[in-house]
């Protein structure tokens, strides 16, 4: 049973850090995307990839987001610096067609 | 605007009892409408999507495009129906998804 895999599950940083989330989605998938859920704001669509170029970052923070697709297998979000209201839980998910398939998300802490 | 409304934030049922979970949508053209469903301590997935016409775990959702609404329905919700739901809208099948605000349903036993 194929499934989208993220690293690492839980992180915890101070304010300023660089933080890397890492996504494999399933193979095949065309379709990568990041979401960011939060209390307030729910689920937000941050970046989406299809083969591997960026189609829409509309919804990042260009000055310390940065989301890439190096290979089909690997997706990466990357903040730089880090400020204590990314504090989150971050979604992958990879698609083939209508269906999403999500990752078990990594949740943030930035202190 | 493309958007997804769902205007229920928390929504508490007791068991046996029937549940609606509404959400409504602007979208200019023929969107394709799913349901997605987070348990606790579990990933988001696909309950339904109005393409499949099917019932998922006793669910149905209704397309009602003079309302622009596709609401959630069970006419007895059960302990395990205890989750977070979310209505998402996409104009194709490659397009990206746009999800709702998401309600927090509660079954009470």
């Amino acid at each position: 049973d194929a499934r989208v895999t993220q690293t690492p599950r839980h992180k915890v940083t101070e304010m300023g850090q660089e933080v890397t989330m890492r996504c494999q989605p399933i193979l095949g998938h065309n379709t990568v995307f990041w979401y960011r859920q939060t209390m307030m704001q729910g689920l937000e669509l941050l970046a989406y990839f299809r083969n591997r170029a960026p189609l829409d970052d509309s919804g990042m923070p260009k000055d310390r987001f940065s989301a890439e697709m190096p290979d089909a297998t690997l997706a990466t979000l990357k903040i730089q610096p880090s400020e204590p209201r990314d504090s989150a839980v971050y979604f992958c998910a990879s698609g083939q067609g209508y269906e999403q398939y999500f990752g078990p998300g990594t949740r943030l802490t930035v202190t | 605007a493309q958007r997804v409304t769902q205007p229920e934030k928390l929504l508490s049922v007791f068991k046996g009892a029937p549940v609606e979970l509404k959400c409504n949508y602007s979208y200019s053209g023929s969107p394709e409408l799913f349901w997605y469903v987070q348990y606790s301590r579990q990933r988001l997935q696909l309950l339904l999507r109005h393409i499949s016409r099917e019932s998922i775990k006793g669910f149905t959702a209704d397309l009602n495009k003079g309302e622009t609404s596709f609401h959630l329905k069970k006419p007895f919700a059960q302990e395990e129906d205890s989750a977070m739901y979310y209505c998402a809208l996409s104009g194709t099948s490659y397009d990206k998804v746009i999800f709702g605000p998401g309600t927090s349903l509660s079954v009470i036993p």
